[in-house]
């Protein structure tokens, strides 16, 4: 498995800001994978990082909203710009440590916005 | 697209029977099928996972069946305990390595002792 970590494990924001979720593992990964998780629900995967390309993303989700960084092997960040309250979720990272497919989460980061 | 359908939405069984969970999928070019527990708060955590050259494997009290004819697959818990109470997912991808998973929408299994 891969130890992957996730900044800030939770937040509380006020509609219209920003944040910015922060992962990092620990070891190299070709790609590393973002997913929401609205409550109660199942995930969502938001968009593909992968480095030295821009991120790829899924239908319904935009670069404007969720700006994704990958600046290193190791890490990445997702931003959620100009939030409101259907923002609420569990933001995920996944990676596929050993490009063999199995996909290890991260911890999660656990977003309400006012 | 991959469309991953997953039933029931809720099960309920007494300790020590057994549960079963079954997933569809769409995509023929699927060949990877793993299956995540989340407990209340935690992250999804993989369990077993099989792919489209194997039709059965199993580890301990949990095994997962495919038929790729019918594009379907599932999931069984044996000998079922409380802690296996959680949230199960399944999910499908064309496994190429670093490929996005599509997940089902989730199964709530309660054990009730």
């Amino acid at each position: 498995s891969a130890v992957i970590s996730q900044k800030p494990s939770r937040d509380i924001c006020q509609r219209g800001t920003s944040l910015t979720i922060q992962c990092q593992v620990d070891s190299q990964v070709t790609m590393m994978f973002w997913y929401r998780q609205q409550p109660g629900q199942s995930l969502t995967l938001i968009a593909t990082a992968n480095q030295g390309s821009e991120a790829t993303y899924e239908s319904g989700f935009v670069i404007d909203k969720f700006p994704i960084s990958r600046p290193n092997l190791t890490f990445s960040t997702l931003t959620v710009s100009n939030m409101s309250p259907e923002d609420s979720s569990i933001y995920l990272c996944s990676v596929d440590r050993a490009s063999a497919d199995t996909q290890y989460f991260g911890p999660g980061t656990r977003l309400t916005v006012l | 697209g991959e469309n991953v359908e997953q039933h029931p939405s809720t099960l309920s069984v007494q300790e020590g029977d057994s549960a079963v969970i079954k997933c569809t999928y769409s995509d023929s070019a699927s060949n990877y099928f793993p299956w995540y527990k989340q407990e209340l708060g935690k992250r999804p955590q993989l369990i077993i996972d099989i792919r489209s050259n194997v039709g059965e494997k199993k580890d301990q009290r949990i095994a997962v069946t495919l038929n790729k004819t019918a594009k379907h697959f599932s999931l069984h818990i044996t000998e079922t305990q409380p802690e296996d109470s959680a949230v199960y997912f399944c999910a499908a991808s064309r496994g190429s390595g670093n490929t996005p998973l599509v997940f089902g929408k989730g199964t709530r299994l309660s054990v009730i002792a």
